[in-house]
């Protein structure tokens, strides 16, 4: 049972449109969400996160999205650059299931020049 | 500045083979956590440990053994090694009240 799902494998955006990708979780008691970015052979690192007290936070060209009432996220960003070619994972955490942190399949985004 | 350090980086195994993959991390987090990626499935939770002698299972623990001696210290064993475990497995370790975790750089492990 997936309780993090990234519906979307692939995403092909040109450089300085907007990139969508989306996740949706059946949890409902997550009350924190996290984007991560993972390139080839790397280790996915931390890129933004919303708690679910909220329903938006921004960083520079990255927004996250918090819809509770459909238990969705989207991860917006503009503009792309062909830099944030890269995997890119949704994961959520509840506070009363300890460490357990669940992440989606992700979704791979080519931003083209 | 280590953070989260994964050995080894690349292994092959013969089926029925045991080994252990170590992770180490200097920061003192007290959550650390075992993970697999597989082409399609996502980053799926093994096991995980909240401090130094507490561990739990995750999404697909079966086959894999975890202990938690230390708070620096989360090695992942393979008692026998089985095709399916082929994958590429990382470490992440947190701070409790953060979901921010950090990562190791992966063990690609392929069983034959």
């Amino acid at each position: 049972d997936q309780q993090v799902k990234q519906n979307s494998p692939s995403l092909s955006v040109q450089e300085g449109r907007i990139s969508i990708l989306n996740c949706d979780y059946t949890n409902s008691m997550f009350d924190y969400f996290l984007w991560y970015k993972k390139y080839p052979a790397e280790g996915p690192t931390f890129l933004i996160s919303i708690s679910s007290i909220k329903d938006k936070n921004e960083d520079g060209r990255f927004t996250v999205f918090l819809n509770k009432s459909a238990k969705h996220l989207s991860l917006h960003i503009v503009p792309s650059q062909p830099g944030d070619s890269a995997v890119y994972f949704c994961a959520a955490s509840a506070y009363n299931q300890g460490g357990k942190l669940i992440f989606g399949q992700g979704t791979e985004l080519s931003v083209k020049p | 500045n280590a953070g989260v350090t994964q050995t080894p980086k690349f292994q092959v195994l013969k089926t029925g083979q045991s080994m252990t993959l170590q992770c180490a991390q200097d920061m003192n987090h007290e959550y650390m956590s075992w993970y697999r990626q597989d082409p399609g499935m996502g980053l799926r939770l093994i096991h995980y440990s909240v401090g130094a002698g507490i561990t739990d299972q995750g999404e697909v623990p079966n086959g894999y053994n975890v202990s938690r001696s230390t708070t620096e210290d989360f090695p992942l064993r393979l008692l026998s090694a089985a095709p399916s475990q082929t994958s590429v497995y990382f470490c992440a370790s947190r701070r409790p009240g953060t979901g921010t975790a950090f990562f190791g750089q992966g063990t690609r492990l392929t069983v034959v």
